[in-house]
């Protein structure tokens, strides 16, 4: 089992509702990640949480609302989606510590998010 | 560009044949390169290959990192039907925590 939670597993909704991807860990990681896979495709990065900050937002549209509310936790708020955003999204975790190289920064993934689009 | 290139795209083979897997990179500033392997869902961690020619073995799974060449193999051997799976490897960069370049992946099929 995965030590990276992700709930739900899976999400249908329709371009005008508002919905939630929820993501826990207690691996007393201090970055998490949101990403974004689609069908045959590997990960492309949304966004990055270091020390419960926002440190990367890869020029995400803002129908997609990151927030972390404490150490273990991540979520991604969704509002007006489209099709094309019909996706596994995957929240990952890792160390943080440049000064470490074997061993850090290692993701470690959630079982993902199957979200559907209508 | 920084790229992370996988070759072959997609292999077939039999129970018990040995594969090897191919990841080339263009990276400016190179950390280090992590094979993941993605069954369904989750990419589960394989390797992390920072330092060259120091073969890194998990069971039926090693490989190998040449700094020189620019390239990393990821080899299964004796394999089965559960190796079936995309296999992913990804660049860090020197100055990042968070930045990865992914391959496309290999999806690898066993067949019984």
């Amino acid at each position: 089992d995965t030590e990276v939670t992700q709930t739900p597993k899976h999400l249908v909704m329709g371009m005008t509702n508002k919905k939630s991807l929820k993501c826990e860990q207690h691996m007393g990681h201090r970055a998490m990640y949101w990403y974004k896979q689609k069908a045959k495709k590997p990960p492309e990065l949304m966004f990055v949480y270091s020390y419960e900050k926002l440190s990367i937002n890869e020029s995400v549209p803002s129908r997609f609302s990151p927030e972390c509310p404490n150490s273990s936790l991540l979520n991604l708020h969704l509002h007006a989606l489209q099709p094309e955003d019909s996706a596994l999204y995957l929240c990952a975790s890792s160390q943080l510590d440049r000064g470490v190289v074997n061993g850090a920064n290692v993701l470690t993934f959630g079982a993902g998010s199957r979200l559907t689009v209508l | 560009e920084d790229k992370v290139v996988q070759s072959p795209l997609s292999l077939v083979v039999h129970e018990g044949d040995t594969v090897t897997l191919n990841c080339s990179y263009e990276v400016t500033n190179f950390r280090s390169l992590l094979w993941y392997k993605q069954e369904k869902k989750a990419p589960t961690f394989l390797f992390m290959l920072t330092s060259s020619g120091i073969e890194k073995k998990s069971g039926r799974l090693s490989s190998i990192l040449d700094k020189k060449e620019l390239f990393s193999i990821l080899n299964i051997t004796a394999t089965q039907t559960g190796d079936s799976a995309v296999y992913l490897c990804a660049a860090r960069f020197m100055d990042s925590n968070y930045q990865l370049i992914w391959g496309a992946g290999t999806k690898l099929i066993i067949k019984p």
